[in-house]
């Protein structure tokens, strides 16, 4: 199975700052990785697929970087919306495989 | 718009059993691959189970592998998980999500685990 490892566990960082979320994978997963944004009480959301590729209606401050087994989620100029658990997943082997998640809390 | 209703979840003792179902409307139920993902309290996500638009590919996360059944009727436009031999460590808000890239999420059922 391939093992997703995200860093930091947790990302204090102030409104209107740049926040950069680190995915590893365990083996190469090309270009097969998804980014997820949850809040309290609420499902998951896509925020970048493909690795880097926004999903629809995501706003441009959001950025996806990487291939094969190093990938970043990058926010600038973060918005009080922002503060919430990322998480990453990989679509190209089975089982799919999601990391630990990084939380991202005003600083 | 694309929306994904679960449902069937509740309290159930260990050994039991449980099935959930997952309403799609908003886009063509037969044309997209779906899964089945679970958050235990206060945890991360764990990927559980795939099923193929045709029904003929099906894949188990480990932790589920001969206890949990995937299943779909694309005619009714629905998304099953069947869940037997039931254990205190499948407690979880389960969601039905869309696409091997995830894009669109239920809003979640919970399943309790407990004698």
């Amino acid at each position: 199975e391939i093992v997703m490892t995200q860093s930091p566990a947790t990302l204090s960082v102030s409104p209107g700052e740049r926040a950069a979320l680190s995915c590893r994978a365990s083996q190469s997963v090309g270009s097969d990785l998804a980014w997820f944004q949850q809040k309290p009480g609420q499902a998951p959301r896509l925020l970048m697929y493909d690795a880097s590729t926004r999903a629809t209606g995501i706003p441009v401050r959001f950025g996806g970087s990487g291939s094969g087994k190093e990938f970043t989620l990058t926010i600038s100029s973060l918005q009080s919306e922002d503060f919430a658990v990322y998480y990453c997943q990989q679509y190209n082997d089975w089982p799919r495989t999601f990391g630990q998640g990084t939380k991202l809390e005003i600083k | 718009q694309v929306q994904l209703v679960e449902s069937g979840g509740g309290l159930v003792k260990p050994g039991g059993s449980l099935r959930l179902s997952c309403a799609a409307s908003g886009f063509t139920f037969s044309d997209y691959y779906m899964n089945w993902v679970r958050q235990a309290p206060g945890k991360g996500l764990e990927w559980i189970s795939f099923i193929s638009t045709t029904k003929s590919t099906t894949y188990y996360a480990d932790s589920v592998k001969g206890r949990f059944t995937i299943s779909r009727d694309n005619a009714k436009n629905s998304l099953y998980l069947q869940m037997d031999s039931l254990r205190a460590e499948d407690t979880a808000v389960y969601y039905c999500a869309r696409r091997s890239s995830l894009d669109s999420w239920g809003q979640g059922t919970l399943v309790s685990v407990s004698s």
